[in-house]
């Protein structure tokens, strides 16, 4: 069955401190995870995709497939940063995304 | 582009009473989908459909109902009112990328919905 799993519920960092919200998942394929990411008073949104290997806002997440992590990362932690991120996996026919149960980011001053 | 919307943003129902949750996209999407988002327990799909038509079940569909019968509608029907069904309820559709290699979800604003 495929599962995503993130351990952290909720994750406190200060301000300018790196940052790295944990994200496992169970598939047996080639998997294709995202990121997306839910600000105070915002939709959810997409923030980024592994196979774009892109960095957004600063963020980057690496695929590894020997530890089937996604994990996010980001060196230097900024108070905007602060929100509900979830990471998400898509399924074999690709027509639908399984979420984890998100990570509470909170950035400390 | 208004994107996705959702009707109503807030709603208290008895236990018992039905209601529709609206959704609506004016991006031309095949794909649309309706989450429940429970505190600490992430986004479980309910129901989802490929296009006009199509509709199929996701993880937790039981006490819901859905149809499509447009390209820009994705209502979701909720018969019998339950306590378990208080939750927030999101609506969201779905693009490829312009080369294709990948896609993305883009979700409306919420319905909070608290049965009592």
């Amino acid at each position: 069955a495929q599962r995503v799993t993130q351990p952290e519920k909720l994750l406190s960092v200060f301000k300018g401190a790196p940052v790295e919200l944990k994200c496992n998942y169970s598939y047996s394929g080639s998997p294709e995870l995202f990121w997306y990411v839910q600000y105070s008073r915002q939709r959810l949104q997409l923030l980024l995709r592994h196979i774009s290997r892109e960095s957004i806002k600063g963020f980057t997440a690496d695929l590894n497939k020997g530890e089937t992590s996604f994990h996010l990362k980001k060196p230097f932690a900024q108070e905007e940063d602060s929100a509900m991120y979830y990471c998400a996996l898509s399924d074999t026919g690709a027509q639908k995304l399984v979420f984890g149960q998100g990570t509470r980011l909170t950035i400390n001053p | 582009n208004a994107g996705v919307t959702q009707t109503p943003k807030f709603r208290i129902l008895k236990i018992g009473q039905s209601m529709t949750l609206q959704c609506t996209q004016d991006m031309n999407h095949n794909y649309m989908y309706w989450y429940r988002q429970d505190p600490g327990m992430g986004l479980k799909l309910i129901y989802y459909s490929v296009g006009a038509g199509i509709t199929d079940k996701g993880e937790v569909p039981n006490g819901y109902n859905v149809s499509r019968s447009t390209t820009e509608d994705f209502p979701l029907r909720l018969e019998l009112a339950a306590p378990s069904q208080t939750s927030v309820y999101f609506c969201a559709s779905r693009s490829w990328t312009v080369d294709g290699s990948s896609y993305e979800q883009y979700f409306g604003p919420g319905t909070r919905l608290t049965v009592t």
